[in-house]
């Protein structure tokens, strides 16, 4: 069973950028044809899909979001990534990390964390 | 202003069957499949249904899907207190909103 677990800084300061870790544990991030995403939510809010990224390195990410994002991901360690540049307070949420499906949207999610964008 | 439309809240009675709709264009809903999360408190969304009508192993039936034109309903029957979640849909999105859009969510409430 796969599991996944976000890591990072809790506060990030305005105008910053805002970087997140998903360790992903009980599999290969390599095997199998599976996407790898992003997803966050604003506390009492709607869920917004950020961004996913292929093991081959193909990335798609949310048009709103794009020029701000990078997803990338380190087969070595297991490990996806999210770097979001130039946060302002709305980009305070909670930010999940999760599997998908080739061809299906996520299956498998992390717990999230919580960054919240404050001076 | 989510790109997928759900009622913001629904509710029903232990035993009862209550469904939520989400609607959305023929960009998304009218040209993808659609995706139903359970959102329990203070947990990671939960993939309830997927292709429209598909549940992933250990959802019980009583939760089924349904997709006609460019609108989706979930259907939850025999309706339990553990059922009292928030639900969201979600869509492939062939427009400039896409890849991924979401509604934004329905309050389940069990009476």
């Amino acid at each position: 069973q796969v599991q996944l677990q976000e890591s990072g800084p809790g506060l990030v300061k305005p105008s910053q950028t805002l970087s997140l870790t998903c360790t992903v544990s009980g599999g290969s991030i390599s095997s199998g044809s599976y996407y790898w995403s992003w997803i966050r939510q604003p506390a009492g809010k709607g869920l917004e899909w950020i961004g996913r990224i292929y093991t081959s390195g193909s990335t798609n990410y949310n048009p709103s979001l794009k020029s701000r994002v990078t997803i990338s991901v380190d087969t070595s360690k297991n490990q996806f990534s999210l770097k979001l540049s130039s946060v302002t307070a709305a980009d305070t949420a909670v930010y999940y990390c999760a599997r998908d499906p080739s061809g299906d949207l996520p299956l498998d999610w992390g717990q999230g964390t919580l960054v919240t964008v404050s001076s | 202003q989510s790109v997928l439309t759900q009622p913001p809240s629904a509710s029903g009675t232990p035993g009862q069957r209550v469904t939520i709709s989400c609607s959305g264009s023929s960009s998304n809903i009218g040209s993808n499949y659609v995706y139903w999360y359970q959102q329990l408190p203070g947990t990671a969304p939960k993939l309830l249904i997927y292709r429209n009508n598909q549940r992933p192993s250990g959802v019980p039936d009583r939760f089924s899907g349904s997709k006609s034109g460019t609108s989706a309903s979930l259907a939850i029957s025999g309706l339990r207190s553990e059922d009292e979640a928030d639900y969201y849909c979600a869509a492939w999105d062939d427009s400039l909103s896409g890849p991924v859009v979401f509604g934004g969510g329905t309050k389940l409430t069990v009476l």
